[in-house]
């Protein structure tokens, strides 16, 4: 059973530029959440996302960011017109359907440097 | 808003000494507590949680212990090795019906042989 598998591991993109982050939950999660992680720094919650709903966008900056789950595919985190303060290691974690409280299971992580 | 604090930010021990790492959190409502170990360029893995009906769990060496009273909990590690050495992160569920949780900002753990 595959692990969340999160795409690209690293992403280097120019600022200005559009980057978009990929992630595939676990077999039989139906939840995903993206937390986003600066150096040095703890992981802070963004979005949380059920397949083709937006549940919770609390933690999405109000411009730039956007994120989906559609029907078909993987998650993706999108950030546009990319600055410098978005360089940041981007994880997302699945989570089984009709859960409370329960374990998170984190990919490895999008790491995003803007130069 | 929800807030998690973690102390300390860093803690050096010597292979064989026990390490406690301390958070509070201002959620009384919070009913979910894990802890999560993060290696260099690796993703988080947790390692134990606890919840809001219980004081405590121990697994091996890890032990937990909550008290909602005063809305803190704590991780103990015993007997520690070098390769315990790692950041690890509190978190406090926030909120009802979906896993959102609050991360303290970490303790980077140094064990030394």
């Amino acid at each position: 059973n595959a692990g969340v598998m999160q795409n690209p591991r690293h992403l280097v993109r120019r600022r200005g530029q559009e980057a978009r982050l990929r992630c595939s939950p676990m077999k039989g999660h139906s939840h995903v959440y993206w937390y986003r992680q600066l150096p040095e720094e703890g992981l802070k919650f963004m979005v949380y996302l059920q397949k083709e709903n937006i549940i919770d966008e609390s933690g999405m900056p109000k411009e730039r960011f956007s994120a989906e789950f559609p029907k078909e595919g993987p998650s993706i985190l999108r950030i546009q017109q990319v600055v410098r303060g978005d360089s940041a290691a981007y994880f997302c974690a699945s989570s089984p359907a009709v859960v409370n409280t329960g374990e998170l299971f984190f990919g490895e992580g999008s790491r995003l440097t803007v130069l | 808003g929800e807030n998690v604090e973690q102390h300390p930010s860093t803690l050096s021990v010597q292979e064989g000494d026990s390490a406690v790492i301390k958070c509070t959190y201002s959620d009384s409502a919070s009913n979910y507590f894990p802890w999560y170990k993060q290696e260099l360029g690796k993703r988080p893995q947790l390692i134990i949680d606890i919840r809001s009906n219980v004081g405590e769990k121990k697994d091996q060496r890890i032990a937990v212990t909550l008290n909602k009273t005063a809305k803190h909990f704590s991780l103990h590690i015993t007997e520690t090795q070098p390769e315990d050495s790692a950041v690890y992160f509190c978190a406090a569920s926030i909120g009802t019906g979906f896993q959102k949780l609050v991360f303290g900002t970490g303790t980077r753990l140094l064990v030394s042989p």
